[in-house]
């Protein structure tokens, strides 16, 4: 099946820093999405990605949608509290579709206080 | 408005024994899919469904079954289970793209 590898694995940060992690398929992928897992919690969607080029904005939180299709970033600004969990890629090679949606391996994000 | 929910959330088994897994949407998705998730593994898709009566199998569907009688139900069937089926599912739901709506889990246990 498909491989998506996530990194890092795990951050710890201090709170105001910002964060960036990343995503790399082993093919090409027509959508990239980014979610946040909470301790006891379903994935929550951050972001959704369409284009290869594409820059998308949440908030303090931006994704880019890699050229190559093949990588998506995420960035997040100013970190604060809330923003502890696991943050998720995950891509899909159908247009739109989401059939056989991969996800990667996760980045679990630490605050230190 | 309740999204999708599953029950139960905490289930026990011995090995053997088979259980189902129960996913409902009040959103009118017609999309629908399960996932295991495993430490240091992300999350695995064991099968899916496009619509009422169509059903399809992911990544990882050896001992599960899954059916789709309706729109807003989407049971998940584990025939004889086994300890390397402790995990944790998570059923979703989503229009026609990847933007999935999870629930909150059913934490497995197979001893």
């Amino acid at each position: 099946g498909q491989q998506l590898n996530q990194s890092p694995q795990s951050m710890f940060i201090q709170e105001g820093e910002d964060v960036s992690m990343n995503c790399t398929s082993s093919s090409i992928f027509n959508t990239w999405l980014w979610y946040k897992q909470e301790p006891g919690e379903g994935p929550v969607l951050l972001i959704a990605l369409y284009k290869a080029g594409e820059l998308t904005s949440n908030g303090r939180l931006t994704a880019q949608f890699g050229i190559t299709r093949k990588d998506s970033f995420l960035n997040i600004s100013a970190s604060i509290p809330s923003d502890v969990g696991i943050y998720f890629c995950a891509g899909s090679e159908e247009d739109f579709g989401n059939e056989k949606l991969t996800f990667g391996t996760g980045t679990r994000l630490t605050i230190i206080p | 408005n309740a999204g999708v929910t599953q029950t139960p959330k905490f289930q026990v088994l011995k090995t053997g024994q088979s259980m189902t897994l129960q996913c409902a949407q009040d959103m009118n998705h017609e999309y629908m899919s399960w996932y295991r998730q495993d430490p240091g593994m992300g999350l695995r898709l064991i099968h899916y469904s496009v619509g009422a009566g169509i059903t399809d199998q992911g990544e990882v569907p050896n001992g599960y079954n899954v059916s789709r009688s309706t729109t807003e139900d989407f049971p998940l069937r584990l025939l004889s289970a086994a300890p390397s089926q402790t995990s944790v599912y998570f059923c979703a739901s989503s229009y026609w793209t990847g933007e999935l709506f999870f629930g909150e889990g059913s934490r497995l246990t197979v001893l």
